[in-house]
């Protein structure tokens, strides 16, 4: 059991570059996050996937966009990759849907982006 | 709208002294609370949550937390500190049908040996 598992670990982008950072679980989660954490500025939440097929904006979806796969995988993709998206990037998710609130969430290692 | 905050960015400890790492919260209705604990270069990983019941709350690795709702505070506790604790932690309010992504701007825990 995985959990939940994201690659890569680390990556450098030139500004303008494109990529997609790749999630998945194998708890058989309903919903799936993605997260941005920077020093002083906490996590902060991009988009989410209540369901599959389903995605929602976050708190702070400019510049990104998001695929819910299937149930297992969500992925999360920078078409032109500008240094303010240098950050730690977490993908996490939980058993219940994103409204109830009893369902702890599981986070992923981390991406680790520079953009330069 | 959730808010929450932990009033201290670091908290420094020695080892086998107790620890409290601070968190309060504003929510509307019943609150649902956890902390969470990031080691380094790792993801937050769930230490413990409090739903109802019993005001004080056991979790992971001999932590637990006080829920006092009328001070709206939930401060993370354990009575004797290991250097392994050393982590950033984060408090996490939750509400249904809330903002259920809001996270605390960290404490960043150190325990000296």
């Amino acid at each position: 059991n995985a959990g939940v598992t994201q690659t890569p670990k680390f990556q450098v982008l030139k500004t303008g570059q494109s990529m997609t950072l790749q999630c998945a679980q194998d708890m058989n989660h309903n919903s799936m996050y993605w997260y941005r954490q920077d020093p002083g500025m906490g996590l902060r939440l991009i988009y989410y996937s209540a369901s599959e097929g389903t995605t929602d904006k976050g708190e702070v979806p400019n510049g990104y966009n998001v695929s819910r796969l299937n149930k297992r995988e969500f992925s999360l993709r920078l078409e032109s990759a500008a240094p303010s998206q240098t950050s730690v990037y977490f993908c996490a998710s939980s058993d219940g849907p994103p409204q109830e609130p009893l369902y702890e969430q599981y986070f992923g290692p981390g991406t680790r982006l520079t953009v330069t | 709208a959730q808010s929450v905050a932990q009033p201290e960015d670091q908290v420094n400890v020695a080892e086998g002294n107790p620890l409290t790492v601070k968190c309060t919260y504003s929510v509307s209705g019943n609150p649902y609370l956890f902390w969470y604990v990031q080691y380094p270069n790792r993801g937050l990983q769930f230490l413990l949550k409090y739903i109802t019941g019993d005001n004080l709350v056991k979790g992971s690795y001999g932590f637990e937390a006080e829920f006092n709702k009328s001070q709206t505070s939930f401060h993370l506790k354990k009575p004797s500190a290991l250097v392994s604790d050393s982590a950033l932690y984060f408090c996490a309010p939750r509400v249904r049908y809330g903002q259920n992504f809001v996270f605390g701007p960290g404490t960043r825990l150190s325990v000296l040996p």
